[in-house]
């Protein structure tokens, strides 16, 4: 079966520092990935998907950026957070396109100081 | 923008009861998605609605589609505690993204 992983769980980091968020999947080939942000008690905001290695599509412009180093590997990045970058980061997978059900991780919370 | 709309925004009932929920959207689709949120928690697939497709059943849901309204709706029968949540419908932003809407969140009082 497919299993979908997300680390940390939870994060604190200063204003400036950097970040790195992972996800992984297991148990498909080839899926598409995306990544998610979620203000508090909002819905979700698409940051980035993959339809392959290499493959990046940005739906917002911000600090942030996405890299996808392997086919099951999905990493959400920046060089110096906001605090604006504050929330609940989520990771799912498809096994194709927006006609599919997307498969989510449990996210990562994090807070910018 | 293609993203749903729910309604209500938030929904209090009593264990027991059913709980409806809206979903608006603006242009055409292929098919709809319902999903569930628990507080804290990565969102879950409840049922995928084809826009040939006027009802569909799992459990006590229960999704219809209006696609001459452009409107969506979740009904869940014989609410518990368990139900309490945050529910989202998504519709196809383009050929490979979801667009979610703002969820709306049910509280089963007990």
């Amino acid at each position: 079966s497919q299993t979908i992983h997300q680390w940390p769980a939870t994060l604190v980091q200063p204003v400036g520092s950097p970040l790195s968020l992972e996800c992984t999947v297991e148990g498909t080939s080839n899926p598409n990935l995306y990544w998610y942000r979620q203000a508090a008690g909002r819905g979700l905001q698409l940051l980035f998907y993959s339809v392959g290695i290499g493959q990046i599509s940005s739906e917002v412009p911000q600090n942030l950026s996405a890299s996808r180093p392997q086919d099951r590997q999905f990493i959400l990045s920046s060089k110096k957070l906001l605090l604006s970058d504050s929330g609940f980061y989520l990771c799912a997978w498809s096994v194709g396109g927006a006609r599919e059900t997307q498969y989510f991780g449990p996210g990562t919370r994090l807070l910018v100081l | 923008s293609q993203q749903g709309e729910e309604d209500p925004q938030a929904l209090s009932i009593q264990e027991g009861e059913n709980a409806t929920m809206n979903c608006s959207y603006k242009t055409s689709i292929n098919n709809l998605q319902w999903y569930r949120q628990n507080s804290g928690r990565g969102l879950v697939h409840l049922i995928l609605i084809r826009s040939n497709e006027r009802e569909k059943h799992s459990g006590r849901l229960r999704v219809t589609l209006d696609t001459s309204k452009k409107s969506s709706s979740l009904l869940i029968t014989a609410s518990r505690a368990a139900d309490t949540a945050s529910y989202f419908c998504a519709t196809e932003g383009g050929a490979n993204n979801l667009f979610f809407g703002t969820g709306t969140r049910l509280t089963v009082i007990p």
